[in-house]
């Protein structure tokens, strides 16, 4: 059965840094997704993308987070200056007929 | 008043147990409704999803709505040492990008 995949499983870097966060989603997906999810507490919704580009967006995905599908395949979220409150977990997620499967997550920690 | 509210627990059974989860919700566009489990530091992994109102039953697992009281539940049977998770309810409105909005989760133990 496929899955949706994402590396790296844990980053860690430097407050102020760039990352970037990818995301292989089954190939009959339309929608894709980003939620993350902050040790102890709710996952919550980022954006999602639909024919390459951005059809819904939370308040917490600000300037300093972009997503792309660079290669029809590939489906990458960027944090450009990284804060220590974006310590999470990010999950990536598809969309088949009204389910939604995510993938393992791949642990953010902003020293 | 939040979107979506669920007792965290934890909650603690013995195995064989029956076990209820429970979440309201405020949002009356809201018509699809899905169970999840998720162990420690990994993805969420659907287990159920539901339409609208009404029952739907796989194997030991059973996911009940009731939209008149904007309440959904799911229900264990013969709960087993394996079920010991944490357990969200999720759902969306119909249309747009039908973005889930998730319970805080509840977590449960089954003991042996």
């Amino acid at each position: 059965e496929p899955e949706v995949t994402q590396t790296p499983s844990h980053q860690v870097t430097q407050m102020g840094q760039e990352v970037i966060l990818r995301c292989v989603p089954i190939s009959n997906h339309l929608y894709f997704y980003w939620y993350r999810q902050i040790l102890g507490q709710k996952v919550e919704f980022l954006v999602s993308f639909y024919n390459n580009e951005i059809s819904e967006k939370s308040e917490i995905f600000d300037d300093q987070f972009s997503v792309e599908r660079p290669d029809g395949s590939n489906f990458t979220l960027k944090i450009r200056s990284t804060k220590l409150e974006d310590s999470a977990m990010y999950f990536c997620a598809g969309i088949s007929y009204n389910e939604q499967f995510f993938g393992p997550g791949t642990r953010l920690t902003v020293l | 008043q939040k979107e979506v509210e669920q007792d965290p627990g934890p909650l603690s059974v013995p195995e064989g147990a029956i076990v209820s989860l429970n979440c309201t919700y405020s949002n009356s566009a809201f018509q699809y409704f899905m169970w999840y489990r998720q162990y420690s530091r990994k993805g969420p992994e659907l287990l159920m999803y539901t339409y609208s109102s009404g029952n739907k039953e796989d194997g030991r697992f059973t996911a009940q709505v009731d939209k008149s009281s904007k309440y959904i539940s799911l229900f264990i049977r013969d709960s087993q040492p394996s079920d010991s998770a944490t357990y969200l309810c999720a759902m969306h409105a119909q249309g747009g990008s039908e973005k889930l909005v998730f319970g805080k989760g509840t977590k449960l133990t089954v003991n042996p």
